[in-house]
């Protein structure tokens, strides 16, 4: 149980486009959903929370307008990279917590490499 | 800055050896610790976590025990084996249910 998936699992794009990721929890409800971001050989960096049908909550210097996140069920949260630049690439990782679990108990999805040209 | 911290990688071992993973932690109060783990191609895992001070979480193998004396969470498993290669991140909770991470020590296990 607690099975997290994202998709897709890598992506390409050019620089000016945009993309979206989608974070699916496959067999509970996940009242929150965090979305991270991993460089290489970094530790992951919390990008935002998102709660079911609210707004979702960045962390300081993360650009709200350009990482767009959507909570829109309790199943799924997309994050949409606006206007992607070559910087913007890197490994994109979600989580998810159920109101069950105990405190802090996330369950992360197997992560998105985004990689812009 | 990052307030944990833990041991640069890549760490290579052999079959059957000891491993450490040094963990420490800046808090303030006590916060709850956790080892995650990231197989090749895969997402993090929760390996084992402690709640509170001289617990001592435990999974696979593997043991961690909070000591608060010295901020500290390392990771030791007796007997390594190629299947542990991986990457693992030493974690604390932080407010709001949001996670703390460290770098992550990258292993190697050598058969």
């Amino acid at each position: 149980g607690a099975v997290v998936s994202q998709h897709p699992s890598w992506v390409i794009c050019k620089s000016g486009t945009s993309v979206k990721i989608e974070c699916r929890s496959l067999d509970f409800q996940a009242t929150t959903m965090f979305w991270y971001r991993q460089f290489p050989k970094q530790s992951l960096m919390l990008m935002a929370t998102s709660n079911e049908g609210s707004k979702a909550t960045y962390e300081q210097g993360v650009e709200k307008d350009k990482f767009l996140i959507n909570h829109a069920s309790l199943t799924l949260s997309t994050l949409t990279v606006t206007s992607a630049h070559p910087e913007d690439s890197s490994f994109y990782i979600c989580s998810a917590s159920a109101p069950i679990a105990a405190q802090y108990e996330q369950y992360f999805g197997p992560g998105t490499r985004l990689t812009v040209t | 800055g990052n307030s944990v911290t833990q041991m640069e990688g890549p760490v290579t071992l052999s079959e059957e050896a000891f491993l450490t993973i040094n963990c420490t932690y800046t808090a303030t109060g006590y916060p709850s610790l956790f080892w995650y783990v990231q197989y090749p191609g895969e997402g993090l895992q929760l390996l084992l976590k402690a709640t509170k001070a001289d617990d001592k979480g435990s999974n696979k193998g593997f043991e961690a025990t909070y000591r608060k004396e010295t901020t500290s969470f390392h990771l030791e498993k007796g007997s390594v084996q190629v299947s542990d290669s991986a990457v693992y991140f030493c974690a604390r909770g932080g407010r709001d249910d949001k996670i703390i991470f460290g770098k992550g020590t990258r292993l190697h296990i050598l058969p």
